[in-house]
């Protein structure tokens, strides 16, 4: 049973330009999650799906960061013209429907220069 | 006022002390508690989860909810330098900050 895959790992960009992370859940969790987590922050929500549907979204989602889940299984978030306030880790999860308990990926690290 | 909130520490013991960690949170409607260990540059890793109030044991590491007072707490028992990590107290989607722990061998 492999954990919650998050690509890439690292990222290096220039503020303006778009970056793309993929998240693989666990295979049998139908909800998938999204959160930002600053240096000596706790993780912070984004948004969540439940297999393809996005049912809840925090206002710290600006209009230029999207998620999509077209199928179900992996999700993408995208953010465009980045800033360096975007320097974070983003972080995926995943949990069973109706799960309380969320299992977390790695990270993928975005640092905007 | 947040959702949770959590004392960020730093928190330094010796190795083999009892070590508290605690957060309150605001919304009473809050059934399930959970407690996540982060190492440095890594992903949250789910140590316990807890529903309601009462106590849950786990090897070392004791969680317990006190719904009256709002109050959650994270008990390590023979704390060991690898128990050196930042933990995170969490419910409903919300998480603390976290409290960073170092066990000094």
């Amino acid at each position: 049973d492999t954990g919650v895959s998050q690509d890439p790992r690292h990222k290096i960009t220039k503020r303006g330009q778009n970056v793309t992370f993929r998240c693989d859940p666990i295979s049998e969790h139908n909800r998938l999650y999204w959160y930002r987590q600053t240096l000596g922050q706790g993780p912070e929500f984004l948004t969540y799906f439940q297999n393809e549907a996005q049912l809840e979204k925090s206002r710290l989602l600006s209009d230029r960061f999207s998620a999509e889940r077209p199928k179900g299984s992996f999700s993408t978030l995208e953010i465009q013209r980045t800033e360096q306030g975007d320097s974070a880790m983003y972080l995926c999860a995943s949990s069973e429907e109706g799960g309380n308990t969320i299992y977390f990926g790695e990270g993928s690290w975005l640092t905007v220069v | 006022q947040k959702e949770v909130e959590q004392d960020p520490g730093p928190l330094s013991v010796p190795e083999g002390a009892i070590v508290s960690l605690n957060c309150t949170y605001s919304n009473s409607a809050f059934q399930y508690f959970m407690w996540y260990r982060q190492y440095s540059r890594k992903g949250p890793e789910l140590l316990m989860y807890t529903y309601s109030s009462g106590n849950k044991e786990d090897g070392r590491f004791t969680a317990q909810v006190d719904k009256s007072s709002k109050y959650i707490s994270l008990f390590i028992r023979d704390s060991q330098p690898s128990d050196s990590a930042t933990y995170l107290c969490a419910t409903y989607l919300v998480f603390g900050k976290g409290t960073r722990l170092s066990v000094i061998a």
